[in-house]
């Protein structure tokens, strides 16, 4: 059974400073998703992953994949309020398409 | 860009009454996914479709089914609701023609089903 696994679950910060986001899997996968997702709202698709050493870039938001170790990283760099959201790994399982999901991080950006 | 429709967007049910949920996706999108996200929790896996035919099958209770229809528009029927159920039910859909760069789930906005 595929197990994703992110740390931390909570993370506080402050304007301007820069931190990751950390997903672990448990087997082989061909996509990695990162999603965004604000209080009671949708899933917002960020980026996807597909191959080792894939490196995506979307303002201060930076996601890469390390296949071989089935991790992947989330960086933020000089973080913003608009920022704060809980942000989701998903991972999809090379037999099928369906996602399984980590447990989110909630982050919250204060000024 | 036209999204994932849902409706309704909210519900509000009595215990062991049924509940439909419907769910439009992206045009030309071909596949649709069913996840469950409780309070707090990260979204499950339910349920999809591919071209009218079920796919994959997640942790669905027996109590709820669902199906896709000609026009690829989906419905998830829940029966006998308990409290447990209460829940935002997200929809997704997926064009299964995408190239792997872009290949992603969109998400629609969801239903929020109260049980009482």
């Amino acid at each position: 059974e595929l197990k994703v696994e992110q740390n931390p679950l909570f993370l506080s910060m402050q304007e301007g400073k820069n931190y990751t986001i950390y997903c672990n899997y448990s087997t082989t996968s061909d996509r990695l998703y990162w999603y965004r997702q604000d209080p009671g709202k949708s899933l917002e698709s960020l980026f996807v992953l597909l191959s080792n050493g894939a490196v995506k870039q979307e303002g201060r938001l930076m996601a890469s994949l390390d296949t071989k170790a089935r991790l992947s990283t989330l960086h933020i760099t000089a973080a913003v309020h608009d920022l704060s959201a809980t942000y989701f790994c998903a991972v999809r399982e090379t037999s099928g398409s369906r996602l399984t999901f980590g447990e989110g991080t909630q982050l919250t950006v204060n000024p | 860009a036209a999204g994932v429709i849902q409706s309704p967007r909210h519900l509000i049910k009595e215990k062991r009454e049924t509940a439909t949920l419907k769910c439009y996706p992206i045009p030309r999108h071909d596949t649709v996914y069913w996840y469950q996200q409780g309070p707090g929790q990260d979204p499950q896996f339910l349920i999809s479709f591919y071209e009218k035919m079920q796919s994959d099958k997640g942790s669905i209770p027996d109590r709820f089914s669902a199906q896709q229809f000609s026009d690829y528009h989906s419905e998830l029927n829940m029966s006998s609701l308990e409290l447990g159920d209460s829940a935002l039910y997200f929809c997704a859909s997926r064009g299964g023609k995408a190239p792997p760069s872009t290949d992603t789930q969109y998400f629609g906005p969801g239903t929020r089903l109260t049980v009482l």
